[in-house]
C-alpha cells in the first residue's frame, strides 16, 4: 500500500525566514510521481510540481525549490524569503498508476504554515 | 475561466436527505477525479472516470454514493440518505496523464 508522511503537523516562521516542509513516502512501484499542492483558507487545492521518479534533478522556481531524494525516500520542498501570502496547508501527495490507467493520488495530512509578519 | 468548476461550493442538508454535486472539468480533460477530505486531513481518492467510463471506485464508496459522467464532459456525484459522517468537502479534479487540477470544492455539513 502506498503511504505519504508528512510529519510537520505545523510551522510557524516569520517572514523572511527559509522554511523546509518535509515528505517521506512509501511505495512498491518503480514508476511514481510525486506531487505537492497548496491549499490555501479558500480551499481549493493549487497544484505546485510534479516529479517523475525518475527525474532526481532538483528544480526550482522562484522562491521555491523541490529536493527528491530516492535513496530516503523523500520529497523535500522549502520556500526561501518566506511571505505572509505562504501561509496555508501543504500536502505531498504520490501517484499510483492504475491499471485502467489514469491514477490515483495518496495525500499526505498536510503541514500547516503559517508565516507571521 | 478554464479551470475545474464545482457547483454548490456549500451544502446544509438534514441527516437522511439526499444530495447531489456537480463537477464541470477542464474541457479538454478526458480524466475525472472526485476525492472527499475531512478536516484536518488530506483528500482520500473516491473515484475516476475515463470520458464516461467510470474505472475505479474506492472503499470509501459506500452504496449510498453514486457517481456518473454521462457524456464525458461534467460529472455528479450523489449521496443518498446522508449521515453525519458524510460532512466533508468533495474535491473534483481533472487531468490527462498523471497531473490533477483540482477544483474549489463543495463543502457538504450534515445535520
Amino acid at each position: 500500500a502506498q503511504k505519504v508522511t508528512q510529519a510537520q503537523t505545523e510551522i510557524s516562521v516569520v517572514e523572511k525566514e527559509d522554511v523546509t516542509l518535509d515528505c517521506v513516502y512509501e511505495t512498491r512501484d518503480t514508476t511514481y510521481y510525486l506531487f505537492w499542492y497548496k491549499q490555501p483558507p479558500s480551499g481549493e487545492l493549487v497544484f505546485l510540481i510534479r516529479r517523475n521518479s525518475f527525474d532526481e534533478q532538483n528544480e526550482i522556481s522562484g522562491r521555491y525549490s523541490w529536493n527528491f531524494q530516492k535513496s530516503t525516500s523523500s520529497f523535500n520542498f522549502t520556500i526561501t524569503a518566506s511571505q505572509v501570502v505562504d501561509s496555508a496547508v501543504y500536502f505531498c501527495a504520490l501517484s499510483e498508476l492504475l491499471e485502467t490507467s489514469g491514477s490515483r493520488l495518496t495525500f499526505g495530512e498536510g503541514t500547516q504554515l503559517t508565516v507571521n509578519p | 475561466d478554464t479551470g475545474v468548476s464545482q457547483d454548490p461550493r456549500h451544502k446544509i442538508t438534514k441527516r437522511g436527505q439526499n444530495v447531489t454535486f456537480r463537477c464541470d472539468p477542464i474541457s479538454e480533460h478526458n480524466r475525472l477525479y472526485w476525492y472527499r477530505q475531512t478536516l484536518g486531513q488530506g483528500p482520500e481518492f473516491l473515484t475516476y472516470f475515463q470520458n464516461e467510463a467510470q474505472l475505479e471506485k474506492s472503499r470509501l464508496l459506500s452504496d449510498r454514493f453514486s457517481a456518473e459522467r454521462p457524456k464525458g464532459s461534467f460529472s455528479t456525484l450523489e449521496i443518498q440518505r446522508t449521515e453525519q459522517g458524510d460532512s466533508a468537502m468533495y474535491l473534483c479534479a481533472s487531468g490527462e496523464g498523471n497531473e490533477q487540477f483540482f477544483g474549489p470544492g463543495t463543502r457538504l455539513t450534515v445535520l
